[in-house]
């Protein structure tokens, strides 16, 4: 099992608040990405990142800020949620271009 | 445009049975294809990966079909069990850039019955 975690697992908030989503690796990894998931749907990249102080934005357009000043910690912080933000939120990670390892993800419900 | 397309979008057998799950895809240029499976409210998990050389790879009870000339690719699941109900996802990666951008299908639902 990879050893990559999510924090927290499920959350569910008001609009407008400002929230934080973990996301940890233990592997040593240099490369770290961020993906949104809606049931049924495919995984779209939102963020990724090449290593420490290394951060780009994916395929799909999110409000989304992430940052890497660790390379084992590459969280995602959003400032103001919205209902529209609602989605499934998985965090993996990759040396170089091999197999990406994927956290549990983190279920983000905005009312 | 890179895509990938899979078949059925949901399946249901009987536990025992085999199945057959379907990935076509139009990435270029192609790097490797991965078949992954999704447990509900987990991440994916890698079950096999093939490079454009291979035709065939087996974990287990899965084995998993790669055409590179028709860009197909399948995968064979073996005596399901009730633990293989899960959302089964084809990745491609290509190799035109460094990251190793992936395209990710829809996922076949699969669901096993007793």
């Amino acid at each position: 099992e990879a050893d990559i975690y999510q924090t927290p697992r499920y959350l569910v908030i008001g609009t407008g608040k400002k929230i934080t989503l973990e996301c940890s690796q233990t592997m040593g990894h240099d490369k770290m990405y961020w993906y949104q998931q809606d049931p049924g749907m495919e995984l779209h990249l939102i963020h990724y990142s090449y290593g420490v102080n290394s951060t780009e934005k994916g395929d799909l357009s999110s409000e989304s800020t992430v940052s890497r000043i660790r390379t084992e910690h590459f969280p995602l912080t959003l400032e103001s949620a919205r209902p529209s933000h609602t989605s499934q939120y998985l965090c993996a990670s990759s040396r170089g271009s091999n197999e990406q390892f994927f956290g549990p993800g983190t279920r983000l419900t905005v009312l | 445009k890179n895509q990938v397309e899979q078949s059925p979008q949901s399946l249901i057998i009987l536990e025992g049975k085999n199945c057959t799950l379907q990935c076509n895809y139009t990435v270029s240029p192609f790097s490797n294809l991965r078949w992954y499976k999704q447990d509900t409210g987990r991440g994916p998990v890698s079950l096999t990966i093939m490079t454009f050389s291979e035709n065939t790879k087996s974990n287990g009870r899965y084995t998993a079909t790669l055409d590179a000339d028709t860009k197909q690719s399948s995968l064979h699941i073996t005596a399901s069990q009730l633990s293989d109900s899960a959302s089964y996802i084809c990745v491609v990666s290509d190799r035109g850039s460094t990251l190793g951008r992936l395209y990710f299908g829809r996922g076949t639902q699969l669901t096993v019955w007793p």
